[in-house]
C-alpha cells in the first residue's frame, strides 16, 4: 500500500523559497503509470491544486501558481519535490503530497499523504 | 477562471439521507469526484468517475451526475460522515484541476 510523507521547514521567511519534499513508501514512482502531485490548503479554506509530475518529468502546474512553481521527481530516492518562490503570507497553507491516478481523462489524487503546514512569517 | 459551487452546509439526522451538489459548466463532459475531509485528517476520494466507489467505501456513499450537477448521497448517514466533502474536476479545456469550495456534513 502506498504511503506518502511530506517533509520539510514549517516556517519560511517572506519572499523566499518554500522547499517541501514528498517521500513514497510501499511503491516505485519510477514503475510509471501514476503521476505524483501536490495540494495546499490555506488555513480554515479549502483545496488548491499546485501541480503534478511524471516519473519522465512531464509537469503540470496551475495557471495561477506557474510562474513560482517547480514540482522535481528523484526516482533513485523515490521523492519528489516542491519548490514556490517569492512566497508572501498568501502563501501559508497546509501542503499535501498525493499519488496521482488517471483513469479516464481527469487526473485524481489518491492516496494522500498527512500534510505539512507551511508558515510564511519574518 | 472555473469554478465548481457547492452549498456551504447541509445538516441530517442519523439515518437520513445527505445530498450534496456541486455545480460547474463542464461537469456535463468531464467526470466529478467526491473527497472527503475529516477533521485534523488528509482528505480522501469517496467517489471516482462520477458513480465508482473505491474498495473500503461503504456502499450508502454513492454518486450521480445530469447535466452540469454532480450529486454525492450518503443513504442513511452516520455520525461518523461528519465532515467536509469537496467536490473535483477539471475544466473544459483540460488545464485546470480545481475543487469545489467544500461543504460541511452534519450529522445530529
Amino acid at each position: 500500500q502506498v504511503q506518502l510523507q511530506e517533509s520539510g521547514p514549517g516556517l519560511v521567511n517572506p519572499s523566499q523559497t518554500l522547499s517541501l519534499t514528498c517521500t513514497v513508501s510501499g511503491g516505485s514512482i519510477g514503475s510509471g503509470g501514476y503521476y505524483w502531485g501536490w495540494i495546499r490548503q490555506h488555513p480554515g479554506k479549502g483545496l488548491e491544486w499546485i501541480g503534478h509530475i511524471y516519473y519522465s518529468g512531464n509537469t503540470y502546474y496551475n495557471p495561477s501558481l506557474k510562474s513560482r512553481v517547480t514540482i522535481s521527481i528523484d526516482t533513485s530516492k523515490n521523492q519528489f519535490s516542491l519548490k514556490l518562490t517569492s512566497v508572501t503570507a498568501a502563501d501559508t497553507a497546509v501542503y499535501y503530497c498525493a499519488r496521482v491516478r488517471r483513469t479516464g481523462i481527469t487526473p485524481w489524487f489518491d492516496p494522500w499523504g498527512q500534510g505539512t503546514l507551511v508558515t510564511v512569517s519574518s | 477562471s472555473y469554478e465548481l459551487t457547492q452549498p456551504p452546509s447541509v445538516s441530517v439526522s442519523p439515518g437520513q439521507t445527505a445530498r450534496i451538489t456541486c455545480s460547474g459548466d463542464a461537469l456535463s463532459k468531464k467526470y466529478g469526484y467526491w473527497y472527503q475531509q475529516k477533521s485534523g485528517q488528509a482528505p480522501a476520494v469517496v467517489i471516482f468517475d462520477d458513480i465508482k466507489r473505491p474498495s473500503g467505501i461503504p456502499e450508502r456513499f454513492s454518486g450521480s451526475s445530469s447535466g452540469t450537477m454532480a450529486t454525492l448521497t450518503i443513504s442513511g448517514a452516520q455520525v461518523e460522515d461528519e465532515a467536509d466533502y469537496y467536490c473535483y474536476s477539471i475544466d473544459s479545456s483540460g488545464d485546470h484541476l480545481v475543487f469545489g469550495g467544500g461543504t460541511k456534513l452534519t450529522v445530529l
